[in-house]
């Protein structure tokens, strides 16, 4: 089946503990991205991928790092996680950028207290 | 760049046709139109894209108007699984291809 699969699904951490939060994909996507959903907004993108070793800013890249050293995986980095980045976060990847529909992952919901 | 308008909610009867609208005033001759929903919290879902000339799939109907500053999002018969929230998001040409979201319809369908 494909899928975009992300892990932990559910994190409550404390201010300053470093974590990171996996996303894999099985489609052999080219194109993989992470967003954040607060309440009430739409998506913002923090970082994407067009390809492997090849990764650029989104939006609201502040406080995030991201590698894309394997095709199928793009975890997501928080060295110092603050509480304003408690939030729910996506993993997506397409074939190719957006133009094409882009598969999203479940989600991890992140709380950082 | 390009922003959408879309009504905060909407309610639909099981089994009609749900017309979500969208204002897209702004929009540049070569940027693309796309629907997404979000069931609950899960990840969005792809429903269908367009340009200029409307669009049907296995989903969903996306209809363009001539002038490119409205579209509308089309459910043929809907039903209970189709509440969700709609996006109709703007692919901006620059900004390395961005899609921009907003916040959204929360479409509820009645039984």
């Amino acid at each position: 089946e494909a899928q975009v699969t992300q892990n932990p699904r559910y994190l409550i951490t404390v201010t300053g503990k470093k974590l990171t939060v996996t996303c894999s994909q099985n489609m052999n996507h080219e194109y993989m991205s992470w967003y954040r959903q607060d309440p009430g907004l739409g998506l913002r993108q923090i970082y994407y991928s067009m390809n492997v070793e090849v990764t650029d800013k989104g939006d609201v890249p502040e406080g995030y790092k991201v590698s894309r050293k394997e095709k199928r995986n793009f975890p997501l980095i928080l060295e110092s996680p603050s509480p304003n980045q408690t939030s729910l976060y996506f993993c997506a990847s397409s074939i190719q950028g957006t133009a094409y529909e882009q598969y999203f992952g479940p989600g991890t919901r992140l709380t950082v207290t | 760049d390009a922003k959408t308008t879309q009504p905060p909610s909407m309610d639909c009867a099981e089994g009609r046709a749900a017309n979500l609208p969208c204002n897209h005033s702004t929009i540049s001759g070569n940027e693309y139109v796309y629907w997404y929903r979000q069931i609950h919290s899960q990840g969005p879902q792809y429903i269908i894209h367009g340009l200029k000339n409307n669009e049907t799939n296995e989903m969903a109907s996306l209809i363009i108007t001539e002038d490119r500053k409205s579209s509308t999002l089309i459910l043929p018969h809907a039903t209970l699984r189709d509440t969700a929230v709609y996006y109709c998001i703007v692919r901006v040409a620059k900004s390395n291809y961005q899609l921009i979201w907003g916040a959204g319809t929360k479409l509820i369908i009645k039984p």
